[in-house]
């Protein structure tokens, strides 16, 4: 059982780059939520779905896109990289927006120069 | 003033000690409470959740509630080496049901 699988574990991107993140879940749940964690900070949420075909911003949405591609897949994009959205991000699912046993990906770590 | 504030240690004890981590929060409307265990680069697993005040236990880990401080522990009995990790507490935002996390303790348990 993969559970959260993340793609890519690690990236490097010049300022101004694009990319895409790929997460998809195979546990059936209903809500998916994008993470970034910043030493200091703490895991920060930047977007949630609570189900498929609904997205909505979290704590620090600026500079990020999402897809909810189907229940599967949640993508988060970055249209153009700033040397801030240096950090790990984690991809993450629930059984429902209101079920706080989440399941987390093992990240993806990005780096932009 | 960040909603949940944790001490980011490194909190540093000899296998078998009994570990003591702690959390506030500013907002009394909160009433799920949660910790997750984060080992170097891996992501948090759920180690415990409450619900409201008092304690909960499972195995070796004892998650505690006072509302009326608005304090959350994590005690852990006989720690191990294997329990070195991050420890975050998290609890559900009133506003938009989504976890917060405390920026988390890092934990060192020495043989």
């Amino acid at each position: 059982n993969a559970g959260v699988t993340q793609t890519p574990k690690f990236q490097v991107l010049k300022t101004g780059q694009s990319m895409t993140l790929q997460c998809a879940q195979d546990m059936n749940h209903n809500s998916m939520y994008w993470y970034r964690q910043d030493p200091g900070m703490g895991l920060r949420l930047i977007y949630y779905s609570a189900s498929e075909g609904t997205t909505d911003k979290g704590e620090v949405p600026n500079g990020y896109n999402v897809s909810r591609l189907n229940k599967r897949e949640f993508s988060l994009r970055l249209e153009s990289a700033a040397p801030s959205q240096t950090s790990v991000y984690f991809c993450a699912s629930s059984e429902t927006e209101a079920n706080y046993g989440y399941t987390f990906g093992s990240g993806t770590r990005l780096t932009v120069v | 003033q960040k909603e949940v504030e944790q001490d980011p240690g490194p909190l540093s004890v000899p296998e078998g000690a009994i570990v003591s981590l702690n959390c506030t929060y500013s907002n009394s409307a909160f009433q799920y409470f949660m910790w997750y265990r984060q080992y170097s680069r891996k992501g948090p697993e759920l180690l415990m959740y409450t619900y409201s005040s008092g304690n909960k236990e499972d195995g070796r880990f004892t998650a505690q509630v006072d509302k009326s401080s608005k304090y959350i522990s994590l005690f852990i009995r006989d720690s191990q080496p294997s329990d070195s990790a991050t420890y975050l507490c998290a609890r559900a935002s009133y506003n938009t049901d989504k976890l917060i996390f405390g920026t988390g303790t890092r934990l060192q348990v020495f043989p």
